[in-house]
């Protein structure tokens, strides 16, 4: 079974203060891992998907890497406006389901002034 | 484009009350998904298409039927809701893409937030 355990579950940052999310999953072969920005009441917005170890992905503040167990999300001196829930999300390639994918449960960022 | 689109935004239902959520989307995406999010249990599939004419089940899908007769539409159907199902429901579609080949990026819908008293 696929499993996404995203930590920590919730990250207070000051601005400018950079720090990282992490993504753990195990997979029945990884297809592709995804990372979602969701805003409170809104649906998830697409950010980043990773293909294989040793990926990158950059999108102004935030920097996804990859690794054969894990993913963090990097965010250089962060915003207020980066405040949100992250969530990972993977997967697999030899999945019955279509496009199914397995989420973890998120990371809440709150960055304050 | 106006992307994937649902309604209604708000629901409250009675237990035993049957409803339609709809979702729509523009882009011509051959998958679509239906997604519960409940605190602390991150997004759990439900039902999904890759297809008009094709569904199957996902990790939680009893209570809940669909159909899917175009590309673009994807209702989800509850039959006699429950206060179990009370939950916040998001649709989702992407390009299916290659067989074995990169994935696609999924996009997500605004969202229902469904009450079952």
């Amino acid at each position: 079974e696929d499993q996404v355990t995203q930590s920590p579950e919730a990250l207070r940052l000051q601005e400018g203060e950079s720090s990282s999310l992490n993504c753990s999953y195990t997979v029945s072969g990884l297809r592709g891992l995804f990372w979602y920005r969701q805003d409170p009441g809104k649906g998830p917005e697409f950010l980043f998907t990773l293909y294989s170890a040793g990926e990158e992905k950059e999108k102004e503040r935030l920097k996804a890497t990859l690794t054969k167990k894990e993913s963090f999300l990097h965010i250089t001196a962060p915003k207020p406006e980066d405040s949100a829930t992250y969530l990972c999300a993977v997967q697999a390639a030899l999945t019955g389901g279509g496009n199914k994918l397995t989420f973890g449960t998120g990371t809440q960022l709150k960055v304050e002034l | 484009n106006a992307g994937v689109t649902q309604t209604p935004k708000f629901q409250v239902l009675k237990t035993g009350q049957s409803m339609t959520l709809q979702c729509a989307q523009d882009m011509n995406h051959e998958y679509m998904s239906w997604y519960r999010q409940d605190p602390g249990m991150g997004l759990r599939l439900i039902h999904y298409s890759v297809g008009a004419g094709i569904t199957d089940q996902g990790e939680v899908p009893n209570g809940y039927n669909v159909s899917r007769s175009t590309t673009e539409d994807f209702p989800l159907r509850l039959l006699s809701a429950a206060p179990s199902q009370t939950s916040v429901y998001f649709c989702a579609s992407s390009y299916m893409g290659l067989a074995g080949g990169p994935s696609n990026e999924q996009f997500f819908g605004p969202g229902t937030r469904l009450t079952v008293l």
